[in-house]
């Protein structure tokens, strides 16, 4: 089974600073997605990233694969209260389409 | 609205009981996958089809089944159910592009189990 880590587990930031959210792992993933859940709502998908060392910005986040393809990070620049909500990491593995999700960090922006 | 619907919304039922949740894939997704979310282990991958066929499974117990129809609608059923089952139940349905597979989650069903 490959775990994937992510931290911190809570993060609570005032509206306007910036955040980094971690995926790790101690093994290799063919892709890595990243999702967004609100309180009762399913995880929405936010972004792919196959290649190692890739990086993809979406507005004002930024998300990067890790060279090994073993680690990731989202960064939040200028956060606004709209980007409150549980942050999870998705990794896929040997099966072609079957994602491990990591526990995910549950992000708190106040105005 | 990510294009997959499930049903019901929410369920309540009492320990022993059995229960059936649907879901419909998202027009022209061929996969479906079925999750499991609580609180103390966060979203857990259950099984998948592919066109009809079981293509994977995850921590999926023994009392729990799925089956994907021809017309690509899932059903996942949950028999002597105990308190523990009590959750949020997702299904997601996957486009595969370039063999990256992007799912889209339905709404979900919460299961309470009294």
């Amino acid at each position: 089974t490959q775990l994937l880590e992510q931290s911190p587990q809570f993060l609570s930031i005032q509206e306007g600073e910036n955040l980094t959210v971690y995926c790790n792992s101690s093994s290799v993933f063919s892709s890595l997605q990243w999702y967004r859940q609100e309180p009762g709502e399913g995880p929405v998908l936010l972004v792919t990233v196959v290649t190692g060392g890739e990086v993809k910005k979406l507005k004002r986040l930024t998300f990067q694969f890790g060279d090994a393809r073993k680690d990731s990070s989202l960064h939040i620049t200028a956060a606004q209260p709209g980007d409150t909500g549980l942050y999870l990491c998705a990794g896929e593995g040997d099966s072609w389409g079957k994602f491990q999700f990591g526990a995910g960090t549950q992000v708190v922006v106040t105005p | 609205d990510s294009g997959v619907t499930q049903t019901p919304k929410h369920l309540i039922t009492a320990t022993g009981q059995r229960v059936t949740l649907r879901c419909s894939p998202r027009s022209g997704d061929l996969s479906v996958y079925w999750y499991q979310q609580s609180l103390d282990q966060g979203l857990q991958f259950l099984i998948q089809y592919y066109n009809g066929e079981e293509r994977a499974k995850g921590n999926i117990l023994e009392r729990f089944s799925a089956q994907q129809f021809p017309d690509l609608h899932s059903e996942l059923n949950l028999s002597s159910l105990e308190l523990g089952d009590s959750a949020l139940y997702f299904c997601a349905s996957s486009v595969e592009s370039n063999r990256r597979y992007e799912q889209f989650f339905g709404p979900g069903t919460r299961l309470t189990v009294l």
